[in-house]
């Protein structure tokens, strides 16, 4: 199947633990994503890759640290997790870095912090 | 002020009626603009996009842009049951480095068999 893909689905911790998010996608694309849902399904976007360099760093707390090995995965590891980051996470994708550029999501991860 | 806006919802609709969904944004600069549609507990999934003033139709479902109101808006012709989830408009604003997406809060419609 050609999709974006990500592991785990489901993630449960507690609070102060490291834990990873990995992201892999098989379209080919150059541009990869990683965005944080909350609660009240608002999405907003933390870090983008493109061809595994890092684009955009969003105002996010540097115990989030994106690792892209190569063009089709994108991993997500966050240190000294905290109740606030309780969220889903989305790992998304475009062809290239250009307009107009079509995002394509992946199944998500919902954190749960306990 | 949020660079993207939409109605807060939730919206419910008679099933074959029409369903209404509207944002605003805040940058004139911004030059692409995307619905996405979200089922509960899914990924969010693009509906179309648009970046011409004016209407763009795919099937049931049609974009309107106007770039002078800051605004743009979808509508679902003939609503389904399975239309039911939340839509979400984000806006794209090139620029030197910066093709990010800002997405609005949300608009839960719910199609009423």
């Amino acid at each position: 199947d050609t999709a974006v893909s990500q592991t785990p689905k489901y993630l449960v911790t507690q609070m102060g633990n490291d834990k990873s998010i990995k992201c892999e996608q098989n379209l080919g694309h150059d541009t990869m994503y990683w965005y944080k849902q909350d609660s009240k399904k608002f999405l907003k976007i933390m870090f983008s890759y493109n061809n595994k360099e890092l684009i955009i760093n969003e105002t996010v707390p540097n115990r989030f640290s994106p690792k892209s090995p190569d063009k089709a995965h994108l991993n997500l590891h966050i240190n000294s997790l905290e109740l606030g980051d309780s969220a889903v996470y989305f790992c998304a994708s475009s062809p290239k870095w250009t307009f107009p550029d079509t995002q394509y999501f992946g199944p998500g991860t919902r954190l749960t912090v306990l | 002020q949020k660079e993207v806006e939409q109605n807060s919802g939730p919206l419910s609709v008679p099933e074959g009626a029409i369903a209404s969904l509207n944002c605003t944004y805040s940058d004139r600069g911004s030059q692409s603009f995307f619905w996405y549609r979200q089922y509960s507990g899914k990924s969010p999934e693009l509906i179309m996009f648009i970046y011409s003033n004016g209407d763009k139709e795919d099937g049931r479902f049609t974009a309107q842009l106007n770039k002078a109101s800051q605004y743009v808006s979808l509508l679902i012709r003939d609503s389904q049951p399975s239309d039911s989830a939340t839509y979400l408009c984000a806006v794209n604003r090139p620029g030197s480095n910066d093709y990010k997406l800002s997405f609005g809060a949300g608009t839960t419609v719910t199609v009423r068999a």
